[in-house]
């Protein structure tokens, strides 16, 4: 099975930079994920990392390193509008679904 | 191309009662997720479809809940017997395919049973 761990809640002041981590138990690991869910909203995407390393989008950064099944998301220059659950999902054996985390919820002060 | 549309957007029905939701995925995209969420939590898997084809049904999933996609656009998600575990948020995502990296999701439907 899978079983995802992320910090329950997040707070940051605008302008600041925050990170949230994921560190994952899987068998059989084909990426991690990352979403957006305001409050009465959809889940949207933010980003992928299938391979160690930094990827970038924007103010958005995520972060993988599969030898210590840790990933985290980099919320750079904070914005009120960032505030926000935020799910950590890992694809398991053979692309067939994604498994979300437990979520943490970012309260963006002014 | 509007995206994933889920209806009704909320279902308030008495307990023992079969209720049932729609979802119409992106036109271009043929596997369909189904998931459940509640307060504070985050979605959990219910099923799956390739075009029409259902691949997978979570463990979790009771004999009172069955989905189908006939003809691999749109799909329908049945609860029979509701029960007052059942009240969640229903979301419904799609993607192009297996490799896909990002779901779109629907806005979901919101299920409370009294």
């Amino acid at each position: 099975g899978q079983s995802l761990e992320q910090p329950s809640e997040v707070t940051a002041v605008e302008g600041a930079i925050v990170q949230i981590n994921c560190t994952y138990q899987t068998s059989g690991f084909y990426g991690l994920s990352w979403y957006q869910q305001h409050d009465g909203g959809a889940p949207t995407f933010l980003s992928y990392n299938a391979l160690d390393g930094l990827e970038e989008t924007g103010r958005f950064s995520s972060f993988l390193s599969r030898s210590d099944s840790y990933g985290y998301l980099l919320l750079q220059e904070l914005q009120m509008k960032d505030s926000a659950s935020y799910f950590c999902a890992v694809r398991n054996t053979g692309f067939q679904k994604l498994v979300f985390g437990t979520g943490t919820r970012l309260l963006v002060s002014p | 191309d509007t995206g994933v549309s889920q209806d009704p957007r909320h279902k308030i029905t008495k307990r023992g009662q079969n209720v049932t939701f729609r979802c119409d995925p992106i036109s271009e995209h043929n596997r369909l997720y189904w998931y459940r969420q509640t307060l504070g939590q985050g979605p959990e898997f219910l099923t799956y479809f390739q075009n029409e084809a259902q691949l997978e049904k979570s463990r979790l999933l009771s004999d009172r809940f069955s989905a189908e996609r006939p003809k691999g656009s749109f799909s329908t998600l049945e609860i029979q017997r509701t029960e007052q575990g059942d009240s969640a948020m229903y979301l419904c995502a799609s993607s192009p395919g297996p490799g896909a990296h990002g779901y779109t999701f629907g806005s979901g439907t919101r299920l409370t049973v009294v």
